[in-house]
């Protein structure tokens, strides 16, 4: 099993440029999540789904974008690149609505706005 | 969900127990305690969790006093391999399952 899988592993952006981080995963969970994190500091959420066509900002969404138009795809979109976006990106999945549903993480990518 | 307290830092010997407490004094009766590492910018690993119950699997040991307000995760011979951050947390079952987390404690196992 492949697991989460997140494309591309590093990028370096201009300011003003958007892209969109890629996300599958192959364990057929319904919930999926973006989390960034700054140099030092632990995760923070920025969106996440339960399920496809259905998604929800987390602690920090501005300037960024998703969509969840299947089971296993969970693309970021950021539209302006700006220096604060700076950050590594983990997306994670998980099985739906039990205790017993540890989150899985991808092994993340590493974005440079310049 | 309850906020957690961990110590931003510790050091153990290579095939000692390392023994990483959390403070989630105001944990609620329906709320999970959640250990992830996360090794040098790798994504985060899950650990085990645990309700009220000390808990154990082939990773590590979870031990949660009993009045919830504090736990315990222990690596019983910790490796070097075992240098991670270590993040506690809490959250309550079900719904939409998301973590917050906190900023951890850094485990330095020494040789």
């Amino acid at each position: 099993n492949a697991g989460v899988t997140q494309t591309p592993k590093f990028r370096i952006l201009k300011i003003g440029q958007s892209m969109t981080l890629q996300c599958t995963q192959d364990m057929n969970h319904n919930y999926m999540y973006w989390y960034r994190q700054d140099p030092g500091m632990g995760l923070k959420l920025i969106y996440y789904s339960v399920g496809a066509g259905i998604t929800d900002k987390g602690e920090v969404p501005n300037g960024y974008n998703v969509s969840r138009s299947t089971t296993e795809d969970f693309p970021l979109r950021l539209e302006l690149a700006a220096p604060s976006q700076t950050s590594v990106y983990f997306c994670a999945s998980s099985y739906p609505g039990t205790e017993n549903s540890p989150l899985h993480f991808g092994n993340g990518t590493r974005l440079t706005v310049t | 969900d309850a906020k957690t307290t961990q110590p931003p830092s510790m050091d153990c010997a290579e095939g000692r127990a390392a023994n990483l407490p959390c403070n989630h004094s105001t944990i609620s009766g329906n709320e999970y305690v959640y250990w992830y590492r996360q090794i040098h910018s790798q994504g985060p690993q899950y650990i085990i969790h645990g309700l009220k119950n000390n808990e154990t699997n082939e990773m590590a040991s979870l031990i949660i006093t009993e009045d919830r307000k504090s736990s315990t995760l222990i690596l019983p011979h910790a490796t070097l391999r075992d240098t991670a951050v270590y993040y506690c947390i809490v959250r309550v079952g079900g719904a939409t399952n998301k973590l917050i987390f906190g900023t951890g404690t850094l485990l330095a196992v020494q040789p």
